[in-house]
C-alpha cells in the first residue's frame, strides 16, 4: 500500500521569494511520484513526475523537485514565486512496477498563498 | 494535444433526475478513469476503465452508472443522485497501467455537479 502526506496544509510567501511545498510518501513498492496542481474551480495539471530516473526532476513553470529516498521525501520547490503560482498543490504516489491497479494517491493538498 | 474534454462545465440536476456526464480523449490513451472532489479535497477515486473494461470500482453507490462506449469516450450515468453528491467531477486518462508501467494521468477541468 502507498500513502503520501504533505505536511502543510497552507504555505504563504511573498511574491520573488522561494517556494517549498513538502511532501513525504511511503510506498511498498518503488513509487512513481507526481505533483499536481489545481487553479480554483480548474482540473488538475500536471507540474512534474518522478519515475526513477533522475532524482532532480524538472517541471512546468520553473517548479522542480527532488527525490529523496533515504528521505521518503520528495519537496518541490521554485526559486521566485508569482502571483499566478496561487493555487492547491497535490503530491500523488502511485506504485511503480506494482500492477498500479489503485489509481493515484493523493495527499490532502497544501494551499499556496503569494503576498504582493 | 494532452486535452481531456469534460462535458457539460456545470450541471445542477433535482434528486429524481437523470443525467450524464461526458468524457473525451484523442491521446491514444487505453486507461480512463472518474474522479469526485468536494471542496477543499484531494480528488477520490469512483471507476477505472481499461481497453474499454471495467477493472475498478472503488464501492460506489448504483445511483452512479459508469459507461465506456470506445476508447476515447468515457461517460457517467446520474439517477436519483442524493445532494452529498453535489462536487466536481474529474475525468482523466493515461496510456495504460496494465503493463506495470506508471503513467501519469491528464486530466479533464471537470463538471460542477449541484444536486437539489
Amino acid at each position: 500500500a502507498q500513502s503520501v502526506t504533505q505536511l502543510d496544509s497552507h504555505v504563504s510567501v511573498s511574491e520573488g521569494t522561494p517556494v517549498l511545498l513538502r511532501c513525504n510518501y511511503s510506498s511498498s513498492y518503488s513509487p512513481s511520484l507526481f505533483w499536481y496542481v489545481q487553479h480554483p474551480n480548474k482540473g488538475l495539471q500536471l507540474l512534474l513526475k518522478y519515475t526513477s530516473a533522475a532524482t532532480l526532476v524538472k517541471g512546468i513553470n520553473g517548479f522542480e523537485a527532488e527525490f529523496k529516498k533515504s528521505e521518503t521525501s520528495f519537496h518541490l520547490t521554485k526559486p521566485s514565486a508569482h502571483m499566478s503560482d496561487a493555487a492547491e498543490y497535490f503530491c500523488v504516489v502511485r506504485p511503480f512496477g506494482g500492477g498500479g491497479a489503485d489509481g493515484l494517491t493523493f495527499g490532502k493538498g497544501t494551499h499556496l498563498i503569494i503576498q504582493p | 494535444d494532452t486535452e481531456v474534454t469534460q462535458t457539460p462545465k456545470h450541471l445542477v440536476m433535482g434528486m429524481t433526475n437523470k443525467k450524464s456526464l461526458k468524457c473525451e480523449q484523442h491521446m491514444g490513451h487505453r486507461a480512463m478513469y472518474w474522479y469526485k472532489q468536494k471542496a477543499k479535497k484531494p480528488p477520490e477515486l469512483m471507476f477505472v476503465y481499461s481497453y474499454e473494461k471495467l477493472s475498478i470500482n472503488e464501492s460506489v453507490p448504483s445511483r452512479f452508472s459508469p459507461e465506456c462506449p470506445n476508447s476515447s469516450l468515457l461517460n457517467l450515468h446520474l439517477h436519483a443522485l442524493q445532494p452529498e453528491d453535489s462536487a466536481l467531477y474529474l475525468c482523466a486518462s493515461s496510456q495504460d497501467f496494465s503493463s506495470g508501467q506508471s503513467y501519469e494521468q491528464y486530466f479533464g477541468p471537470g463538471t460542477r455537479l449541484t444536486v437539489t
